[in-house]
């Protein structure tokens, strides 16, 4: 089984639609992200949390909010989707406690807004 | 701020050649760490290699080595005997200060001919 698992893999979806990404992990690490990952442009992160009540803002969180639901779960969601909001979305995890605090990733979500 | 910089869009290698991935950076802090992930086409990030800015020798994980040139900000990846499996996009990453949060480059796309 995966270690950081992203649901759903794939989705399709119309504008103005309410979306929620999950990310589970059995890592037990205390950081988790959320990305976008678009043709051309790289990663860029959405939010990060480095404990249930710590969540932060990263480089584009407009449009998205999140939830950390317990140490292991952190949700992504899309209140109202628009068509420039398609993309690959990443969930990451890493551990203070390791040197680097290297992050990793899940296998990802392709969200396709209509 | 951070800033990565990666010049080569496309690298073409023969299998068993190595090949070398460019990587430049930017930061204002004083201890950070460069990462190197590997996204094949199937889409998950895999990550590969670290590099602290504090140390002194260049990291090595396998057929990777990371060619730390810290005074010309630079954070090449070299990859040895190159195999056909390797063919994938690889981004470099730069995380620093207290929060660690990682700032992507756009990626280079390594494609192995047999």
């Amino acid at each position: 089984d995966a270690d950081v698992t992203q649901t759903p893999r794939n989705r399709i979806t119309k504008t103005g639609k309410r979306i929620m990404l999950e990310c589970s992990q059995t890592k037990g690490h205390d950081r988790m992200y959320w990305y976008r990952q678009d043709p051309g442009l790289g990663l860029r992160l959405i939010y990060y949390s480095f404990d249930v009540k710590d969540i932060n803002k990263g480089e584009i969180s407009d449009g998205y909010s999140v939830s950390r639901q317990a140490q292991a779960k952190f949700s992504l969601s899309l209140e109202s989707a628009i068509p420039n909001q398609t993309a690959l979305y990443f969930c990451a995890t890493s551990d203070p406690g390791t040197e680097g605090q290297p992050q990793h990733f899940g296998d990802g979500t392709r969200l396709s807004i209509l | 701020a951070q800033k990565i910089t990666q010049t080569q869009p496309g690298m073409f290698v023969q299998e068993k050649e190595a090949v070398t991935l460019d990587c430049t950076y930017d930061t204002s802090d004083q201890s950070y760490g460069l990462f190197w992930y590997k996204q094949p086409s199937s889409g998950e990030m895999i990550f590969l290699i670290y590099q602290g800015s504090y140390d002194e020798q260049n990291a090595t994980e396998g057929r990777y080595s990371l060619n730390f040139q810290k005074a010309r900000k630079s954070a090449n990846l070299v990859i040895s005997a190159s195999q056909l499996g390797d063919s994938a996009m690889y981004f470099c990453a730069i995380g620093g200060g207290s929060n660690y949060k990682l700032t992507f480059g756009k990626g280079t796309l390594l494609t192995v001919n047999p």
